[in-house]
This record gives structure tokens, C-alpha cells and sequence, in this order.
């Protein structure tokens, strides 16, 4: 069982270009969701999704977008990067209404936007 | 906004308990307590949560206070292993979207 996985590992982007993350689930879990982590701080949500076909804003949202086509794909876009989006991406997984309520993490794409 | 407060960092020497302290005064009744941990860049993973009663497992142990305004998580026999960042969180599990990560506490257990 691989859980979360992400790709790519890292990505050194040009400023301007269009960049996909990829985030894939086997656990069939309900709800996605897409972390930003800049150096030295904690973990900030972009976009979160709690069912296939539905989607949300999280706390730093702009420049990005989401889509939700089916429960184990979660992919986010960056539709032109800037600079200041050079961080890692971290994206997770939880069931909502399970008993833990936990979110099981993958292990990030380190992007740097030059 | 968090909903929590940690002190920035502590040390801990190897084999001994660590103490991290989590203070959340404004915690409403259907919150519950989430402890999660990042070790060096890797993607946080979950330890432990509770509601009102000491909770145990096989990585921790948690402990609130009656009035639940704060918490305390127990590594009872810290390795090196430990050395990480650890979050406290406070949500209600079923629903999606509201976790929220402060900066946590940055722990260093030491040799």
C-alpha cells in the first residue's frame, strides 16, 4: 500500500510557466487536500477537497487552482508561477466521518520558481 | 488563525521523557486535540488526539487539563529519532478542512 504519493519530488520552474503537482491516494479516502510549507514555518492550506467533484479555498489560495474528477486524483495548478510560490507542497488525505479524523500526509514536491 | 500556542523549541536529553506543552484557551466543546509531528522536511505525521480524557498509544501519551484550555504531549523515552517539529491542533474531526498548522515546537532531543 503506498498510501499518498506525489509527483514530481522537485521541480525548478521558470517564472511564468504553467506547472501541474501531482497527488494520488490509494486508501479511498474522502477528502483531499493541497498544504503550501515556506522555510521555517508551518504548513498552510490552499485547497481542500472533502468529496470527488467538489472543491474549496483554504487559506492561501490565490494563484492556484484544483480539481476533484474522481476520489483518488487531487491534482493543483499553477497556471503562470511567480517566485513567491517557491515552497513545498505538501498534499493529504483524511476520511471524513472516520473514527480518527487523521490526515495522512505524502512526502512533497519541493518546487522553486525562478 | 491557530488556535494554539507552543513555545518555539525545547531540548530533551535521549532516554528522557518529553514534555511539550500546548496551550488553547478558546477551545470549544466539540474540539478535539490533534498532535502531529515533521520530521526533517518530511510530510507531517499523526501521534496522537483526544477530547477530555488522557489518551495513550504505542508513540505517546496526552494529557489535558480538566478545563481543556491546554494539553501536554508525553514522549516517555525520547530518542534521537524524535528530533522534529511537533504541531498541536485543535478541530472537529468530521470536518475536512480546518486544520490548521502553527509553527509548532521544535524539539531536540540531545545525546
Amino acid at each position: 500500500i503506498a498510501g499518498i504519493t506525489q509527483a514530481p519530488t522537485s521541480q525548478i520552474l521558470a517564472a511564468g510557466r504553467r506547472m501541474t503537482l501531482r497527488c494520488t491516494q490509494d486508501m479511498r479516502h474522502n477528502a483531499m487536500y493541497w498544504y503550501r510549507q515556506d522555510l521555517g514555518l508551518g504548513l498552510r492550506l490552499i485547497h481542500y477537497s472533502n468529496t470527488a467533484g467538489t472543491t474549496g479555498k483554504g487559506e492561501v489560495p490565490d494563484g492556484y487552482s484544483v480539481s476533484r474528477a474522481n476520489t483518488d486524483d487531487f491534482p493543483l495548478t499553477l497556471a503562470s508561477a511567480v517566485p513567491s510560490q517557491t515552497s513545498v507542497y505538501f498534499c493529504a488525505s483524511s476520511q471524513i466521518g472516520g473514527r480518527r479524523g487523521e490526515q495522512f500526509f505524502g512526502p512533497g514536491t519541493r518546487l522553486t520558481v525562478l | 488563525d491557530a488556535k494554539t500556542t507552543q513555545p518555539t523549541s525545547m531540548d530533551c536529553a535521549e532516554g528522557r521523557a518529553a514534555n511539550l506543552p500546548c496551550n488553547h484557551s478558546t477551545i470549544s466543546g466539540n474540539e478535539y486535540v490533534y498532535w502531529y509531528r515533521q520530521i526533517h522536511s518530511q510530510g507531517p505525521q499523526y501521534i496522537i488526539h483526544g477530547l477530555k480524557n488522557n489518551e495513550t498509544n504505542e508513540m505517546a501519551s496526552l494529557i489535558i487539563t480538566e478545563d481543556r484550555k491546554s494539553s501536554t504531549l508525553i514522549l516517555p523515552h525520547a530518542t534521537l529519532r524524535d528530533t522534529a517539529v511537533y504541531y498541536c491542533i485543535v478541530r472537529v474531526p468530521n470536518y475536512g478542512q480546518n486544520f490548521v498548522f502553527g509553527p509548532g515546537t521544535r524539539l531536540s532531543v540531545l545525546p
